[in-house]
């Protein structure tokens, strides 16, 4: 299994500023993703996270928006720039480990973020 | 069409019942699946995976459909503490590509 943290946990926030998320492993993954959940939705997928290479966006999500860093495997940052309140949302660091046949998707915690 | 649909609920069932939720994805390519649980305020944790001969863990059954690309899990005898949202969860495709969530259907097991 995965033990995965998340800092902060949960923040409100001017719109207009910028927000970094941490997001910590207990152990050495290859596969790291961001994710949001809003209210009443379902998990939509941000980015994959890459270790020593830029990050891999989904339609919708851009670098200037959500930029990521990814040191090294254990750890990931996410950061929510020039918020407003559309970007009030659960954000949530995902991994995935296991043998290929047999991986298994891990969440953190989540952060939940509110913009007024 | 959505990618992954299901009924959102809420399913409102008495302690002891079974109860049946279904899911259907539109990427024929995907090829693993599961059923994650998520708790009011709580990240997704995986239940179990899915596979093409059915599997059962307990008082949960899940069952595949390829060909109709349809999946089930079946609760029996359900307890209070199986109240939670469950998703349902299939991958983009072959290989380590991103898992793509349903909304959830949510479920209330009443006393």
């Amino acid at each position: 299994s995965a033990v995965i943290s998340q800092k902060p946990s949960r923040d409100i926030c001017q719109r207009g500023t910028s927000l970094t998320i941490q997001c910590q492993v207990d152990s050495q993954v290859t596969m790291m993703f961001w994710y949001r959940q809003q209210p009443g939705q379902s998990l939509t997928l941000i980015a994959t996270a890459n270790q020593g290479s830029e990050a891999t966006y989904e339609s919708g999500f851009v670098i200037d928006k959500f930029p990521i860093s990814r040191p090294n495997l254990t750890f990931s940052t996410l950061t929510v720039s020039n918020m407003s309140p559309e970007d009030s949302s659960i954000y949530l660091c995902s991994v995935v480990k296991g043998t290929g046949t047999t991986d298994t998707q891990y969440f953190g915690p989540g952060t939940r973020l509110t913009v007024l | 069409r959505k990618e992954v649909e299901q009924d959102p609920g809420p399913f409102n069932v008495p302690e002891g019942a079974t109860v049946a939720f279904n899911c259907t994805y539109s990427n024929s390519a995907s090829q693993s699946f599961f059923w994650y649980r998520q708790d009011c305020r709580k990240e997704p944790k995986l239940l179990m995976s899915v596979y093409s001969s059915g599997n059962e863990d307990g008082r949960f059954t899940a069952q595949l459909n390829r060909a109709s690309q349809y999946i089930s899990l079946l609760i029996r005898d359900s307890k209070l503490s199986d109240s939670a949202t469950y998703l349902c969860v299939v991958n983009g495709g072959p290989g380590n590509t991103p898992l793509v969530f349903g909304k959830g259907t949510r479920l209330s097991v009443i006393a």
